[in-house]
């Protein structure tokens, strides 16, 4: 299993550019989740899809759209990219009471 | 305002015991402590998580003080793989807000 896996791992884009950041997890899990980790603090969550055809907002969802494809598969969307948004994303998704994490996708906007 | 609040950083010596605490005064009654850790470049790992009752595992104990406003996690035997970032995080009801706070960055002594 590869459990959850993450592209790219790296981007740099400029202000206003588009682009999509890509998860998928192996797991058959029914929980996904996309987070965003600034220098020096915790993840905070972005979005949610507790289940196949599901979204809900999180904490800080402003700026940004998802999708869940299919059971595998949820995108993070950036439509307008503002420097605010430099950050490390991490997908997640959940069995239970445990979330398991990709390796991040490291974003920085000029 | 951030829901859990840990120091910054603490220090260990390698083979002691290592407590870890956490102040979460506003936790609801249904929220649940659960308690990840961060290795450099990475995203987080499971350790514990609980709800009124101390737990143990294989890698950690949790402590959850008696008004349930504050809790401890308790490495029995620190090792230099144990250095890492720790994030006390409230987890409601629903098991798809989690809550990170700002994490205690721990450094192992050999």
């Amino acid at each position: 299993n590869a459990g959850v896996t993450q592209t790219p791992k790296f981007q740099v884009l400029k202000t206003g550019q588009s682009m999509t950041l890509q998860c998928a997890q192996d797991m058959n899990h029914n929980s996904m989740y996309w987070y965003r980790q600034d220098p020096g603090m915790g993840l905070r969550l972005i979005y949610y899809s507790a289940s196949e055809g599901t979204t809900d907002k999180g904490e800080v969802p402003n700026g940004y759209n998802v999708s869940r494809l299919n059971k595998r598969e949820f995108s993070l969307r950036l439509e307008s990219a503002a420097p605010s948004q430099t950050s490390v994303y991490f997908c997640a998704s959940r069995w239970g009471f445990e979330q398991f994490f990709g390796p991040g996708t490291r974003l920085t906007v000029l | 305002d951030a829901k859990t609040t840990q120091p910054n950083s603490m220090e260990s010596n390698e083979e002691e015991p290592v407590h870890l605490p956490c102040n979460h005064s506003t936790i609801s009654g249904t929220d649940y402590i659960h308690w990840y850790r961060q290795l450099p470049s990475q995203g987080p790992e499971y350790v514990i998580h609980g709800l009124t009752s101390n737990v143990n595992n294989r890698m950690a104990s949790l402590a959850i003080a008696e008004d349930r406003k504050s809790s401890t996690l308790i490495l029995h035997r620190a090792t230099l793989r144990d250095a890492a970032v720790y994030y006390c995080i409230l987890r409601d009801n629903t098991g798809n807000q989690f809550y990170f706070g700002t994490g205690t960055s721990l450094t192992v002594i050999p």
